[in-house]
């Protein structure tokens, strides 16, 4: 079955980096793009970013375009999301999903909660 | 960017009852060429991943109980729960993947009245 499987829990102090990670496994993973989605407290879904497993193509939401890479390992069917210069409003659930790009998000990981705190 | 508003913000619907969620959007989301709208449901539980319900505005996901449907075309989307059940008791988000920046609405909570 499909799986996304992603990292623990973080706790960063602000100005610090985070990598989350998101492994995936029960289907083809050059088949389908990765995207991230985070969720503040209390708060509704904010889109990150999608990155192609098929090509070089990446797209980022522009507010976070200068402090966040997302980047794929295709050997082990793995996408990450790296989120520099970490302030408080980065405190949130972080989630990859698969699809995206002219496509819903039909399977989700879990969730990772980042805490950004001093 | 294209922004989502949805409503109402909060819904309280009897059991057994018609629930109705609305997405309406500042573009269209109709791409000409295949006549198709990018337009996706989802429903959030607390502590859980959002659970993709509908896609193309219409199509519902395998697995998603049939007193789930979605219509709209363009600019203004619905989402109707035909007869309310305990477990229905979530958020709903609608979200655009017509193009990047890909957003979502800012959520639907739904209760039993």
């Amino acid at each position: 079955q499909v799986q996304l499987v992603q990292s623990g829990a973080e706790v960063k102090k602000p100005g610090a980096s985070v990598k989350v990670s998101c492994a995936t496994s029960g289907y083809t993973f050059a088949t389908y793009g990765v995207t991230w989605v985070r969720q503040a407290p209390g708060q509704g879904l904010e889109w990150l970013g999608w990155i192609s497993t098929y090509s070089d193509d990446t797209k980022y939401a522009q507010k976070l375009q200068d402090r966040v890479t997302l980047t794929i390992d295709a050997s082990t069917s793995t996408a990450h999301m790296e989120l520099r210069s970490l302030r408080s409003d980065d405190t949130a659930v972080y989630y990859c999903a698969r699809g995206g790009e002219g496509a819903g998000l039909d399977y989700w990981g879990q969730g990772t909660l980042l805490t950004v705190s001093s | 960017d294209i922004v989502l508003t949805q409503s109402p913000d909060s819904l309280a619907v009897s059991l057994g009852e018609r629930a109705t969620i609305n997405c309406k959007s500042s573009q269209t989301l109709l791409y000409s060429s295949n006549k198709k709208n990018y337009l996706a449901w989802y429903q959030q539980k607390p502590g859980q991943p959002p659970k993709l319900l509908m896609y193309w505005a219409s199509i519902r996901e395998s697995g998603v109980p049939d007193r789930f449907s979605g219509s709209g075309s363009g600019t203004d989307f619905t989402l109707t729960i035909s007869s309310l059940q305990a477990e229905d008791v979530a958020f709903y988000h609608c979200h655009q993947y017509y193009n990047s920046p890909q957003t979502f609405g800012q959520g639907t909570r739904l209760e039993i009245k």
